[in-house]
């Protein structure tokens, strides 16, 4: 059965700084990996979505990378802004049945 | 842009009770999906429908049923509400599961007294 782990579970930086999530899964046997934000009581925004043959996204200031034989994913984001903070979620999808998500990285932009 | 739609933001239900949370989609996906989310066990998948009238149990479809008469309509019901079925719900869908992302509703905060 998949799993995911997302460390940190908890960050909080100053603004403008560069950070990093981490993502990683147990079965590499996945058509795509997907980074979603969730903001309090809300429910997910799609961020990015890397298939499984590819190596990289962009969007903006963030950038996800797959590295699908070692079963990681990171989620980079650039000169962070107070509206970045949010909690981020990794998710994989393994089949028909839809995603398996980690727990989150709950991330405090500090102004 | 893709509207995924949920009927209450906020629900509070009774021990017993029969319980239909409804969620609606605008851009004709096949593949609809219920999660629940939890502090601490993440988003869990309850069941999923990859067409009208079809649906597959997920990871923790004990106390729960499904129903999609339509393709743009997928319900969630709670047969008799428990205290352990408070949670915040979780409508998604997708038009291709393997290469698309999934579009989520706001959610349904339920509470089960």
């Amino acid at each position: 059965k998949q799993e995911v782990t997302q460390i940190p579970a908890a960050l909080s930086v100053p603004e403008g700084e560069n950070l990093v999530l981490n993502c990683s899964f147990t079965d590499s046997a996945i058509y795509n990996l997907q980074w979603f934000r969730q903001d309090p009581g809300k429910g997910l925004t799609s961020l990015l979505l890397i298939q499984s043959s590819q190596r990289e996204q962009t969007s903006g200031r963030l950038n996800a990378s797959l590295d699908k034989s070692s079963g990681r994913s990171t989620l980079y984001i650039a000169a962070s802004q107070p509206g970045d903070s949010a909690t981020y979620l990794c998710a994989v999808c393994g089949g028909a049945d839809g995603l398996t998500f980690g727990k989150g990285t709950h991330l405090i932009i500090q102004p | 842009d893709v509207k995924v739609t949920q009927s209450s933001r906020y629900l509070v239900k009774r021990t017993g009770e029969k319980v239909f949370l409804e969620c609606v989609q605008d851009m004709d996906h096949e593949n609809m999906f219920w999660y629940r989310q939890d502090p601490g066990l993440g988003l869990r998948l309850i069941y999923f429908s990859y067409d009208v009238k079809m649906k597959e149990k997920g990871d923790i479809p004990e106390g729960y049923s499904v129903s999609r008469e339509k393709k743009e309509r997928f319900s969630l019901i709670l047969e008799s509400a428990s205290t352990n079925q408070t949670s915040m719900y979780l409508c998604a869908s997708t038009l291709l599961v393997a290469t698309d992302t999934q579009y989520f509703g706001p959610g349904t905060r339920l509470t089960v007294l």
